[in-house]
């Protein structure tokens, strides 16, 4: 099974900071991987598919690099429906697995 | 309006069965792969399983192999999952999610349901 580890675990930050955040691999998952948003008592929302590309309606503030086991995901300056908690996902071996998510709060 | 709809959730005791349902509108349902997944209270993400756009092909989480069954109804655009042998453990939000591409095996999850909540509990 390939574990995803994000880190770090919890980022705080101010509305209009730039947030990064990191997702690694136990292997190689080539560029399958994604990226969602979730807020409290919503659903999983995708931002990113493919390390870089960005789902349709999704603001050109986010953004997602990387392939192999190592990959960033980048919101370039922080607006205040951004604060979330974000998880990465794979796709190239079964099974499917989720990181443990990164949760972006307001400091 | 492009949805997708859970229903089917509830109270069971340990042991018992439920059998989840999903309905789906607003794209061409036969030519995705549909998935559940599904996310314990106040934990994250678990993929449980997925069904191929022709139904010929299933994947299950290892934690629910061998107790629950993913199908699917293209006449009526309904993706179902019968969890048997419940345990305290599965008690969580299922969510079901369409892949993005279609016919294409499993994709990023572009579309999710509301989600319907599980509690096996005595």
């Amino acid at each position: 099974e390939i574990v995803l580890t994000q880190s770090p675990a919890t980022l705080s930050l101010s509305p209009g900071e730039r947030a990064t955040l990191s997702c690694r691999a136990s292997q190689s998952v080539n560029s399958y991987l994604a990226w969602y948003q979730q807020k409290p008592g919503q659903a999983p929302r995708l931002l990113i598919y493919d390390a870089s590309n960005r789902a349709t309606g999704i603001p050109a503030r986010f953004s997602g690099s990387g392939s192999g086991t190592d990959f960033t995901f980048t919101i370039s300056s922080l607006e205040p429906e951004d604060f979330a908690v974000y998880y990465c996902q794979q796709r190239n071996y079964w099974p499917i697995t989720f990181g443990q998510g990164t949760r972006l709060e307001i400091k | 309006e492009v949805q997708l709809l859970e229903s089917g959730g509830g109270l069971v005791q340990p042991g018992g069965s439920l059998r989840l349902s999903c309905a789906a509108s607003g794209f061409t349902f036969s030519t995705y792969a549909m998935s559940w997944v599904r996310q314990a209270p106040g934990k994250g993400l678990e993929w449980v399983s997925t069904i191929e756009d022709s139904g010929d092909s299933t994947y299950y989480a290892d934690s629910v192999k061998g107790r629950f069954t993913i199908s699917r109804d293209s006449s009526t655009n309904t993706l179902y999952l019968q969890m048997n042998s419940l345990r305290a453990e599965d008690t969580a939000e299922y969510y079901c999610a369409k892949s993005r591409v279609a016919a294409a095996g499993v994709g990023a999850f572009d579309l999710w349901g509301q989600g319907t909540m599980v509690t096996v509990s005595s």
